[in-house]
């Protein structure tokens, strides 16, 4: 079971839209419709911010989207915001109530 | 609304168990079809899931942890703890349980930070 792979950093202006890989297998990734992406601040509990692929909690800005393709989903932010700096990390369901996580995108806002 | 709340030790000497205790409050433990989790994050690291557990004690590992780990739960006290034997240096981290559902952790436990030092 590795973990998913996410570059380690992207960077925005505010208003911009940026755009988070995680790419997985068939075994995770690709194979369920269960990725989801967390944002963590600085000393902070990670947050829920799509489940599903692309299905936001209530309170979610919409700013927030997801899809997948094969192997890799995606999360992307919209009319970037000074609050979006922040980590974030990409999870998904690998089978048997098993669960994988990548390894973190730094997002910086210029 | 749904809290989870960590405790336990923030030290433990090497080749000794880590043991820490969750507890939930603004819901019970046995409702709905929920399964419970613990996370950890090795400072300046990424988050590296541990375990899962239903509210009837069925028990999912991380196959790397697989041989030190024990996840339990008691109903009655609304809790479910970890238990992680051998602990070196690499088992540092901050620690978090959660509220899996439909393959996400919906809520989190602000997390508390175990050191392993002798």
């Amino acid at each position: 079971q590795s973990a998913l792979t996410q570059p380690p950093s992207a960077s925005g202006s505010p208003g911009q839209s940026v755009t988070f890989s995680c790419t997985g297998t068939s075994s995770d990734v690709g194979g369920y419709n269960y990725v989801s992406w967390y944002q963590q601040h600085p000393g902070k509990a990670p947050k829920l911010i799509i489940y599903e692929v692309n299905k936001r909690p209530s309170g979610v800005p919409d700013r927030f989207s997801g899809s997948k393709s094969g192997n890799t989903a995606s999360l992307t932010v919209s009319g970037l915001q000074a609050e979006d700096e922040a980590d974030y990390y990409c999870s998904s369901y690998a089978g048997s109530i098993n669960c994988v996580f990548g390894g973190g995108t730094k997002l910086t806002v210029l | 609304q749904l809290q989870l709340q960590e405790s336990g030790p923030g030290l433990v000497k090497p080749s000794e168990t880590l043991s820490l205790t969750c507890t939930v409050s603004g819901g019970s433990i046995s409702s709905g079809n929920y399964y419970w989790g613990w996370i950890r994050q090795p400072p300046g690291k990424g988050l590296e899931w541990i375990g899962t557990i239903s509210y009837s004690g069925s028990t999912y590992y991380h196959p790397s942890l697989k041989s030190r780990v024990t996840i339990s739960v008691d109903t009655s006290k609304n809790q479910f703890s970890l238990n992680l034997s051998s602990v070196t240096a690499a088992d540092t981290a901050v620690y978090y349980c959660a509220r899996w559902s439909g393959g996400s952790y919906y809520y989190w436990g602000l997390g508390t930070l175990v050191t392993v030092s002798s």
